[in-house]
């Protein structure tokens, strides 16, 4: 596709609820990250891939959080028994290179508003 | 604790004047540093950015300037228009890491 496509822009959830967000990145594109963004804040690093290959999970708050990328293209971040601090804007985005290595932009999505009451 | 640091949450311009962004980061072992703008309800589109290396890099209307014995980088838009009116992010990266690191973010309005 032409951008970075997320599902759904919104959800409500309840406490205790699972969710799962999905990313489509652009085409092609190695690199795929995803951030979370409470209210107020900057954008904070949840987990990396390269390809299929989860290579950073230092971000990912709890074992609640899980995010999959089994073909190396979409991806999947779940959430597991949501708490109320879990409420964010959930961005994903994807680069072309290899961050680090020189003129690397990532391109996000839209993001996924989840709101857990 | 945040390394990398907006500390005006808010800026107001006027349109055809300049606006000065700025970031302060912690830090040393960044050396790559981007800035990012976003619309309401849209993901954050990449704008700009300057490698460590360099003290200056230049695109359009928009220079980022990069201090690097301060760990301060500047964004500056040159004139200002009312479309520029949107949260700008400062995001650095550690070369070998994958992550980027983000500010809080600078609320720009540009008064028509």
């Amino acid at each position: 596709g032409a951008g970075v496509s997320q599902s759904p822009r919104y959800k409500v959830a309840k406490r205790g609820q699972d969710v799962a967000l999905r990313c489509d990145p652009i085409s092609g594109h190695v690199s795929l990250f995803w951030y979370q963004q409470a209210l107020g804040q900057g954008p904070e690093f949840l987990t990396y891939f390269q390809n299929e290959a989860q290579l950073d999970k230092s971000g990912l708050p709890s074992d609640r959080f899980f995010a999959e990328r089994p073909e190396g293209s979409v991806s999947t971040l779940k959430i597991q028994r949501t708490q109320q601090e879990d409420s964010a804007v959930y961005l994903c985005a994807s680069s072309q290179t290899r961050p680090g290595t020189g003129d690397t932009e990532a391109f996000f999505g839209q993001g996924t508003r989840l709101t857990v009451v | 604790d945040q390394q990398v640091k907006q500390n005006s949450p808010s800026l107001s311009v006027q349109e055809g004047r300049i606006s000065i962004l700025n970031c302060d980061y912690t830090n040393s072992m960044f050396d790559y540093f981007l800035w990012y703008k976003k619309y309401p309800a849209e993901g954050p589109t990449f704008l700009i950015s300057i490698s460590s290396i360099k003290d200056k890099n230049e695109d359009g209307r928009f220079t980022v300037f990069l201090n690097k014995s301060a760990k301060h980088l500047s964004l500056h838009i040159v004139p200002s228009q009312p479309g520029d009116s949107a949260v700008y992010f400062c995001a650095a990266n550690q070369g070998g890491s994958e992550k980027l690191v983000f500010g809080k973010g600078t609320k720009l309005t540009v008064n028509p």
